[in-house]
């Protein structure tokens, strides 16, 4: 089915380990996000692609950096996992038209231990 | 920046009945576009509706309505003959006239459905 693909699903690393989200779209959506998910907090922007070879920094890019690699993919990279950075992570993409809002990935869900 | 808040961490409902969800949202832009997600446990988020800024027709998805009143900045999502399946986060979220229209999310509120 056409959407947004995540991997893992589940991740536990220890403290100062790196990892690398994997996120692919079939969409051929230019924007592409990743936003992490904690309670109380609403879903906050890491980082964002407006188009194939562009990034910008969210509201939250500390401890992050991003590659999109060609128009379907787009990774967030933790190099040195932190506590804090125990989350729900999401990928989404959008099309350039507005009306239709953004189509999510399933989510990551992340533990630092 | 824009912000957008929804004051109740937490609504409950009979089934059958019907509930509002709020949101509120600050901006000085005159051109926008909001949205209502739902985020049931299987943490998928679903689009339930959206609002065009510039139309002063509420839009409304079957049992799903909204009351976007533009002066005030408000934007309370209504559903009628609430449904078991109608229980999850529900998130409002604010998207900017152009660019990569980034979008800002309220807290969300957990709705509960008594049976």
């Amino acid at each position: 089915n056409a959407g947004v693909t995540q991997t893992p699903k589940f991740q536990v690393l220890k403290t100062g380990q790196s990892m690398t989200l994997q996120c692919a779209q079939d969409m051929n959506h230019n924007s592409m996000y990743w936003y992490r998910q904690d309670p109380g907090m609403g879903l906050r922007l890491i980082y964002y692609s407006a188009s194939e070879g562009t990034t910008d920094k969210g509201e939250v890019p500390n401890g992050y950096n991003v590659s999109r690699l060609n128009k379907r993919e787009f990774s967030l990279r933790l190099e040195s996992a932190a506590p804090s950075q125990t989350s729900v992570y999401f990928c989404a993409s959008r099309r350039d038209s507005p009306n239709y809002g953004y189509t999510f990935g399933s989510g990551t869900r992340l533990t630092v231990v | 920046a824009q912000t957008v808040t929804q004051s109740q961490p937490e609504m409950s409902v009979q089934e059958a009945e019907t509930v509002t969800l709020s949101c509120t949202y600050d901006t000085s832009e005159s051109d926008y576009y909001l949205f209502w997600y739902k985020q049931p446990p299987s943490r998928q988020m679903i689009l339930v509706i959206r609002q065009e800024a510039y139309k002063q027709q509420n839009a409304t998805e079957n049992r799903f309505s909204v009351n976007f009143q533009k002066a005030a900045k408000s934007f309370s999502l209504k559903i009628s003959d609430s449904q078991l399946g109608d229980a999850a986060m529900y998130f409002c979220a604010y998207g900017g006239p152009q660019g990569a229209q980034k979008l800002v999310f309220g807290q969300g509120t957990r709705l509960t459905i008594n049976p």
